[in-house]
């Protein structure tokens, strides 16, 4: 099975902090996502990468950059942690293509509290 | 663009059937998901299926797609309390962008 880790359950920064939230797949997918989840809004795409190196925004790209150096590897950064970013982060992979439909392969979420 | 609608809350008592709703906008091939959220967790992928089939069954779980109306179910039979959880629909284009749609999930509640 494909395993999707994301290094923090559980995380307490404080407004200004910059923030690093890690991602790793296993199984060899070029695509990968930052999503954040919230109460009565729904899942919200961050941002995405197709390939290494490559990143897309999402719709609500602002306050965040993201990094991947690795194929396996996806990092959601926090420039300057504000309340604002209090959320549940899910990062997920995927093989799919335009043609090939899949699903997604999530990870267990990290859960981040700005103080 | 894509749309997805999902009712926000359904109870069941234990041991009978749930069906879970959701509409959706696009009448282009598509393909179809049901995740599943459970308490603090991520979301898994319970079974997906494509536009061009009617209905999907993999054990408890019975997937109908009605194309007219653009509406798909989730079926589960024999409602368990472990199935309370968040179940999203999502939808996805073939041949369009490979970033699914979701719903904004159906919070599923067993009570015995």
């Amino acid at each position: 099975d494909v395993k999707v880790t994301q290094s923090s359950r559980y995380l307490v920064k404080r407004t200004g902090e910059k923030v690093f939230l890690e991602c790793v797949q296993d199984m060899d997918h070029e695509n990968m996502f930052w999503y954040r989840q919230d109460p009565g809004l729904g899942l919200r795409l961050i941002y995405f990468s197709y390939d290494v190196k490559m990143k897309e925004k999402g719709d609500i790209p602002e306050g965040y950059s993201v990094s991947r150096e690795k194929k396996e590897r996806f990092s959601l950064i926090l420039e300057s942690a504000s309340t604002n970013q209090t959320s549940m982060y899910l990062c997920a992979s995927t093989l799919d293509s335009r043609t090939r439909g899949n699903g997604y392969t999530f990870g267990s979420g990290t859960r981040l509290t700005v103080v | 663009g894509e749309d997805v609608e999902q009712s926000l809350f359904l109870s069941v008592r234990e041991g009978d059937s749930s069906v879970i709703n959701c509409t959706y906008t696009d009448s282009s091939s598509t393909y179809l998901y049901w995740y599943k959220q459970e308490p603090g967790a991520g979301l898994q992928l319970l079974t997906y299926i494509f536009s061009n089939m009617d209905m999907k069954q993999d054990q408890r779980l019975t997937v109908l797609l009605n194309k007219k109306d653009k509406h798909l179910s989730l079926r589960i039979a024999d409602t368990q309390t472990g199935d309370s959880a968040i179940y999203f629909c999502a939808e996805r284009l073939v041949g369009g962008s490979y970033i699914p749609t979701f719903g904004r999930g159906t919070s599923l509640i067993v009570h015995p």
